[in-house]
Protein backbone atom coordinates (compact mmCIF):
# COMPACT_ATOMS: atom_id res chain seq x y z
CA UNK A 1 0.00 0.00 0.00
CA UNK A 2 1.25 3.21 -1.00
CA UNK A 3 1.97 5.87 1.46
CA UNK A 4 3.57 9.30 1.55
CA UNK A 5 5.09 11.25 4.84
CA UNK A 6 5.57 14.98 4.73
CA UNK A 7 8.71 16.07 6.89
CA UNK A 8 10.56 19.89 7.37
CA UNK A 9 10.64 22.25 9.85
CA UNK A 10 7.70 23.89 11.53
CA UNK A 11 8.51 27.28 11.83
CA UNK A 12 10.14 29.69 8.89
CA UNK A 13 11.35 33.49 9.25
CA UNK A 14 9.78 35.86 6.95
CA UNK A 15 11.70 36.14 3.52
CA UNK A 16 13.21 32.67 4.14
CA UNK A 17 12.74 29.58 2.16
CA UNK A 18 10.18 26.95 3.19
CA UNK A 19 11.78 23.05 2.69
CA UNK A 20 9.90 20.21 2.95
CA UNK A 21 10.93 16.38 1.78
CA UNK A 22 7.72 13.70 0.76
CA UNK A 23 9.00 10.36 1.31
CA UNK A 24 7.12 7.59 -0.52
CA UNK A 25 6.67 3.93 0.57
CA UNK A 26 5.17 0.68 -1.00
CA UNK A 27 5.75 2.22 -4.62
CA UNK A 28 8.31 3.73 -6.81
CA UNK A 29 8.78 7.46 -7.47
CA UNK A 30 9.66 6.73 -10.92
CA UNK A 31 6.47 4.87 -11.76
CA UNK A 32 5.78 6.30 -15.07
CA UNK A 33 1.91 6.43 -14.47
CA UNK A 34 2.23 9.15 -11.84
CA UNK A 35 3.22 12.61 -11.23
CA UNK A 36 4.00 14.16 -7.30
CA UNK A 37 2.30 17.35 -6.00
CA UNK A 38 2.32 19.33 -3.09
CA UNK A 39 -1.25 20.71 -1.66
CA UNK A 40 -1.31 23.19 0.93
CA UNK A 41 -4.20 24.54 2.97
CA UNK A 42 -4.19 27.52 5.13
CA UNK A 43 -5.78 27.17 8.53
CA UNK A 44 -9.38 27.06 8.17
CA UNK A 45 -9.65 27.38 4.69
CA UNK A 46 -9.58 25.52 1.30
CA UNK A 47 -7.05 23.51 -0.90
CA UNK A 48 -4.60 25.05 -3.14
CA UNK A 49 -2.78 23.42 -5.30
CA UNK A 50 1.09 24.28 -5.48
CA UNK A 51 2.52 21.81 -8.41
CA UNK A 52 3.62 18.88 -10.22
CA UNK A 53 6.57 16.69 -10.38
CA UNK A 54 7.23 14.14 -13.02
CA UNK A 55 10.32 11.56 -12.48
CA UNK A 56 11.78 12.87 -15.98
CA UNK A 57 12.05 16.12 -14.61
CA UNK A 58 8.86 17.34 -16.24
CA UNK A 59 7.45 20.36 -13.59
CA UNK A 60 3.98 22.20 -13.62
CA UNK A 61 3.67 24.99 -11.09
CA UNK A 62 0.51 27.19 -9.79
CA UNK A 63 0.77 30.34 -11.91
CA UNK A 64 0.57 32.13 -8.96
CA UNK A 65 3.75 30.76 -7.05
CA UNK A 66 5.68 29.75 -10.26
CA UNK A 67 7.72 32.76 -8.95
CA UNK A 68 9.09 31.33 -5.97
CA UNK A 69 8.68 27.57 -5.61
CA UNK A 70 10.70 24.48 -7.24
CA UNK A 71 9.75 20.74 -6.91
CA UNK A 72 12.85 18.54 -7.07
CA UNK A 73 13.03 14.45 -7.11
CA UNK A 74 15.41 12.38 -5.45
CA UNK A 75 14.71 9.07 -6.92
CA UNK A 76 18.00 6.80 -4.76
CA UNK A 77 15.70 7.76 -1.78
CA UNK A 78 12.15 7.45 -3.30
CA UNK A 79 11.43 11.07 -2.47
CA UNK A 80 10.72 14.17 -3.74
CA UNK A 81 10.90 18.00 -2.17
CA UNK A 82 9.48 21.32 -2.11
CA UNK A 83 11.35 24.80 -1.61
CA UNK A 84 9.03 27.62 -1.54
CA UNK A 85 11.28 31.45 -1.24
CA UNK A 86 10.39 34.62 0.63
CA UNK A 87 7.83 33.13 2.53
CA UNK A 88 5.58 35.61 4.10
CA UNK A 89 2.42 34.69 6.99
CA UNK A 90 0.08 34.25 3.88
CA UNK A 91 2.41 30.86 3.28
CA UNK A 92 1.84 29.36 6.61
CA UNK A 93 -0.53 26.04 6.13
CA UNK A 94 -0.21 22.72 6.22
CA UNK A 95 1.59 21.42 3.24
CA UNK A 96 0.26 17.88 1.65
CA UNK A 97 2.13 15.68 -0.95
CA UNK A 98 -0.30 13.14 -2.75
CA UNK A 99 0.34 11.08 -5.96
CA UNK A 100 -1.24 12.25 -8.72
CA UNK A 101 -2.34 10.28 -11.77
CA UNK A 102 -1.25 10.50 -15.25
CA UNK A 103 -4.47 9.13 -17.25
CA UNK A 104 -7.36 9.72 -15.01
CA UNK A 105 -5.79 13.32 -12.78
CA UNK A 106 -7.07 12.29 -9.45
CA UNK A 107 -5.00 13.22 -6.51
CA UNK A 108 -4.33 9.77 -3.83
CA UNK A 109 -3.24 9.17 -1.74
CA UNK A 110 -2.27 11.89 0.13
CA UNK A 111 0.42 12.20 3.01
CA UNK A 112 -0.62 13.51 6.74
CA UNK A 113 0.37 16.88 6.23
CA UNK A 114 2.61 19.07 7.90
CA UNK A 115 2.03 22.60 9.68
CA UNK A 116 4.07 25.07 8.28
CA UNK A 117 4.32 28.50 10.49
CA UNK A 118 5.93 31.42 8.92
CA UNK A 119 6.92 33.88 11.83
CA UNK A 120 9.57 35.58 13.50
CA UNK B 1 -8.08 32.67 -13.19
CA UNK B 2 -10.25 29.76 -13.15
CA UNK B 3 -12.50 29.14 -10.43
CA UNK B 4 -14.59 26.51 -9.15
CA UNK B 5 -17.72 27.71 -7.02
CA UNK B 6 -19.11 25.38 -4.19
CA UNK B 7 -21.87 26.66 -1.16
CA UNK B 8 -20.56 27.02 1.71
CA UNK B 9 -22.55 24.73 3.64
CA UNK B 10 -25.42 21.81 3.39
CA UNK B 11 -27.15 20.57 5.91
CA UNK B 12 -29.07 16.77 5.75
CA UNK B 13 -31.06 14.80 7.97
CA UNK B 14 -28.93 11.02 8.85
CA UNK B 15 -31.07 8.82 6.21
CA UNK B 16 -31.74 11.74 3.49
CA UNK B 17 -29.63 12.48 0.23
CA UNK B 18 -27.42 15.12 0.25
CA UNK B 19 -26.28 17.10 -2.52
CA UNK B 20 -23.04 19.57 -3.45
CA UNK B 21 -23.04 20.85 -6.55
CA UNK B 22 -19.75 22.43 -8.01
CA UNK B 23 -20.01 25.19 -10.56
CA UNK B 24 -17.47 26.57 -13.15
CA UNK B 25 -17.20 27.83 -16.36
CA UNK B 26 -15.17 25.61 -18.17
CA UNK B 27 -16.67 22.02 -16.40
CA UNK B 28 -18.25 21.27 -19.64
CA UNK B 29 -14.56 20.35 -21.15
CA UNK B 30 -12.98 19.01 -18.07
CA UNK B 31 -13.86 16.32 -15.80
CA UNK B 32 -14.37 16.67 -11.89
CA UNK B 33 -13.10 14.95 -9.20
CA UNK B 34 -14.15 15.30 -5.49
CA UNK B 35 -12.57 14.71 -2.03
CA UNK B 36 -13.31 14.19 1.45
CA UNK B 37 -11.82 15.79 3.99
CA UNK B 38 -12.75 15.22 8.10
CA UNK B 39 -10.98 17.15 10.97
CA UNK B 40 -7.91 17.07 11.40
CA UNK B 41 -7.62 14.49 8.56
CA UNK B 42 -6.12 14.70 4.76
CA UNK B 43 -8.46 14.17 2.08
CA UNK B 44 -9.75 11.35 0.71
CA UNK B 45 -10.50 10.76 -3.31
CA UNK B 46 -14.15 9.85 -3.27
CA UNK B 47 -15.11 10.68 -7.08
CA UNK B 48 -13.04 10.64 -10.04
CA UNK B 49 -14.07 11.71 -13.88
CA UNK B 50 -17.36 13.47 -13.07
CA UNK B 51 -18.84 9.70 -11.79
CA UNK B 52 -16.01 7.17 -11.48
CA UNK B 53 -15.96 5.65 -7.42
CA UNK B 54 -12.58 4.49 -6.62
CA UNK B 55 -12.85 0.99 -5.03
CA UNK B 56 -12.86 1.21 -1.08
CA UNK B 57 -15.79 4.10 -1.73
CA UNK B 58 -19.10 3.23 -0.70
CA UNK B 59 -21.54 3.08 -3.03
CA UNK B 60 -24.01 5.51 -1.43
CA UNK B 61 -21.54 8.36 -2.83
CA UNK B 62 -22.23 9.04 -6.43
CA UNK B 63 -21.55 11.78 -9.18
CA UNK B 64 -22.72 13.35 -12.07
CA UNK B 65 -22.14 16.29 -14.48
CA UNK B 66 -24.26 18.54 -16.71
CA UNK B 67 -23.43 21.44 -18.61
CA UNK B 68 -21.18 23.92 -15.92
CA UNK B 69 -22.20 22.30 -12.81
CA UNK B 70 -21.13 18.56 -11.32
CA UNK B 71 -23.03 17.48 -8.21
CA UNK B 72 -21.35 15.02 -5.37
CA UNK B 73 -24.91 12.96 -4.10
CA UNK B 74 -24.17 10.92 -0.82
CA UNK B 75 -28.01 8.92 -0.61
CA UNK B 76 -28.92 7.53 2.59
CA UNK B 77 -26.60 9.85 4.27
CA UNK B 78 -24.33 8.70 7.55
CA UNK B 79 -23.43 10.56 10.60
CA UNK B 80 -19.73 9.74 9.65
CA UNK B 81 -20.15 11.31 5.87
CA UNK B 82 -19.92 15.09 8.05
CA UNK B 83 -16.80 16.27 6.35
CA UNK B 84 -15.68 19.07 3.97
CA UNK B 85 -15.83 17.97 0.62
CA UNK B 86 -13.69 19.48 -2.50
CA UNK B 87 -14.42 19.56 -5.54
CA UNK B 88 -11.35 20.06 -8.27
CA UNK B 89 -10.83 20.09 -12.24
CA UNK B 90 -8.23 20.87 -14.36
CA UNK B 91 -7.54 24.13 -16.36
CA UNK B 92 -4.73 23.05 -18.60
CA UNK B 93 -1.74 22.08 -16.83
CA UNK B 94 -3.08 23.69 -13.46
CA UNK B 95 -5.02 22.05 -10.88
CA UNK B 96 -8.46 23.96 -9.42
CA UNK B 97 -9.80 23.33 -6.59
CA UNK B 98 -13.72 24.53 -5.52
CA UNK B 99 -13.92 26.60 -1.94
CA UNK B 100 -15.00 23.45 0.01
CA UNK B 101 -18.64 22.93 1.46
CA UNK B 102 -18.70 21.73 4.66
CA UNK B 103 -21.80 18.97 5.02
CA UNK B 104 -23.22 18.57 8.40
CA UNK B 105 -25.80 15.60 9.58
CA UNK B 106 -28.29 17.17 11.64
Amino acid sequence: QLQLQESGPGLVKPSETLSLTCTVSGGSINNSSYYWAWIRQPPGKGLEWIGNFYFTGSTYYNPSLKSRVAISVDTSKNQFSLKLRSVTAADTAVYFCARLDRGENWFDPWGQGTLVTVSS
Amino acid sequence: SYELTQPPSVSVSPGQTASITCSGDKLGDNYVCWYQQKPGQSPVLVIYQDTKRPSGVPERFSGSSSGYTATLTISGTQAMDEADYYCQAWDSSTAVFGGGTKLTVL
